[in-house]
């Protein structure tokens, strides 16, 4: 399958600080990529859709000034955690949708291998 | 009603057997089918997509579609205990993002 690459995979920061996170699609252009965060034994929650060249669609819930998302391309997407909290300490996965690889129109979604974010 | 529900587990299957994993869906114009993996601490790993109606065999897993009853489902033939993990199902219906169940834990003993 296609893959994508984040970084970094862990990352430990004080409280009120601001993390960057970096998601790549390596062999193919990801019009779109999605943000989820996911708690300890829970399911995946969709943050937000990111679209190459326009504004985030950000879910229900989700702070769009404490969770900023750029797509400057169609291989690059990040996600910034602005004054983080502890309360933001979570493993962040960033996703993103190959069109081609079924062959037929369909797309196929691919995960990243996850950010660890611990906040003090 | 929930999007996507997953069979409740954890389920456990002894190595070897076949374990049997369910999903339903609520909406009927829902198109693409996804099965992924996620072990404990690492990101989900798509290991079987679907379309249409019938049975889609890849190795050890079957993914199988019936969308007059709005169910999907993935057995694994010969379980190993490196099969042990969690199991999300996940269908693309009229939006365009991807609706993932809960997801159903698998232990498959030595």
């Amino acid at each position: 399958g296609a893959v994508v690459s984040q970084h970094p995979s862990r990352v430990i920061c004080k409280s009120g600080t601001s993390v960057k996170i970096e998601c790549r699609s390596l062999d193919f252009q990801a019009t779109t990529m999605f943000w989820y965060r996911q708690f300890p034994k829970q399911s995946l929650m969709l943050m937000a859709t990111s679209n190459e060249g326009s504004k985030a669609t950000y879910e229900q819930g989700v702070e769009k000034d404490k969770f900023l998302i750029n797509h400057a391309s169609l291989t690059l997407s990040t996600l910034t955690v602005t004054s983080a909290h502890p309360e933001d300490s979570s493993f962040y996965i960033c996703s993103a949708r190959d069109p081609g690889t079924s062959g037929r129109g369909m797309w196929e979604q691919f995960f990243g291998p996850g950010t660890r974010l611990t906040v003090l | 009603q929930k999007e996507v529900e997953q069979n409740s587990g954890p389920l456990s299957v002894p190595e070897g057997a076949i374990a049997s994993l369910n999903c339903t869906y609520s909406d009927r114009g829902s198109q693409s089918f996804f099965w992924y993996r996620q072990y404990s601490g690492k990101s989900p790993e798509l290991i079987m997509s679907i379309y249409s109606n019938g049975d889609k065999e890849d190795g050890r897993f079957t993914a199988q579609l019936n969308k007059a009853s709005q169910y999907v489902s993935l057995l694994i033939r010969d379980s190993q205990p490196s099969d042990s993990a969690t199991y999300l199902c996940a269908v693309k219906a009229s939006a365009r993002q991807l609706t993932f169940g809960s997801g159903t834990q698998l232990t498959v003993l030595p």
